[in-house]
């Protein structure tokens, strides 16, 4: 399996603009999770889903913040408009089914370092 | 509410020393534990776990015992090498319903850095 995929790497974009990150999680996972780290907030839970279903979106700074999944194999999380503060690497990460098959564990993407001027 | 604890770092150690971060949570109910590291440019990974009380953790040389008396999980390792600097999380998750289930709360990380 080719883990957690994640893109872009890395995006700059200006105040204003949209930003759409994408997630590929590990196929037969049911969870997703998205979360922010920055260097003051260190890593924060925006989202998550369970079986493509929003279970907690709490983490979710504004509603300038969405985030979407339309598929088992794909979601997305969008910033509109984007501002400076929204610079931080997110994480994508997912999870399988059961404790049996280690639900707990979650495996990470690379991550989508954004950088809004 | 659930919350991790981390020792504030960072951490800078010579090659060989001994490794300790420590970790104290507070959770209702029977948390599962976790050690997550991250190295440069990636994604956290998966270190070790413990799921109940009294359960050691190990992979890589690196072990953590659960500790529900003193709420605690701290990391350990005998002999660190350069290849081991890297940002250690810690966290927490509590199985208790749907709604719980896999998510984590993690510390605030701790840098090791360890030089020849």
């Amino acid at each position: 399996d080719a883990g957690v995929i994640q893109s872009p790497r890395h995006e700059v974009t200006e105040m204003g603009q949209e930003v759409t990150l994408r997630c590929k999680p590990i196929s037969g996972h049911n969870s997703l999770f998205w979360y922010r780290q920055t260097m003051m907030r260190g890593l924060e839970l925006l989202i998550y889903f369970n079986n493509n279903v929003p279970i907690d979106d709490s983490g979710m700074p504004e509603d300038r913040f969405s985030a979407k999944m339309p598929n088992a194999s794909f979601s997305t999380l969008k910033i509109q408009p984007s501002e400076p503060r929204d610079s931080a690497v997110y994480f994508c990460a997912s999870s399988g089914m059961g404790p049996s098959s280690g639900a707990n564990v979650l495996t990470f993407g690379a991550g989508s370092r954004l950088t809004v001027l | 509410g659930n919350s991790v604890t981390q020792m504030e770092g960072p951490v800078t150690l010579s090659e060989e020393a001994f490794l300790t971060i420590n970790c104290t949570y507070t959770a209702t109910g029977y948390p599962s534990l976790f050690w997550y590291v991250q190295y440069p440019g990636e994604g956290l990974q998966l270190l070790l776990k413990a799921t109940k009380a009294d359960d050691k953790g190990s992979n890589k040389g690196f072990e953590a015992t659960y500790r529900k008396e003193t709420t605690s999980f701290h990391l350990e390792k005998g002999s660190v090498q350069v290849s081991d600097s890297a940002v250690y999380f810690c966290a927490l998750s509590r199985l208790a319903g749907g709604t719980s289930y896999g998510k984590l709360t993690f510390g605030q990380g701790t840098i090791l850095t360890v030089h020849p």
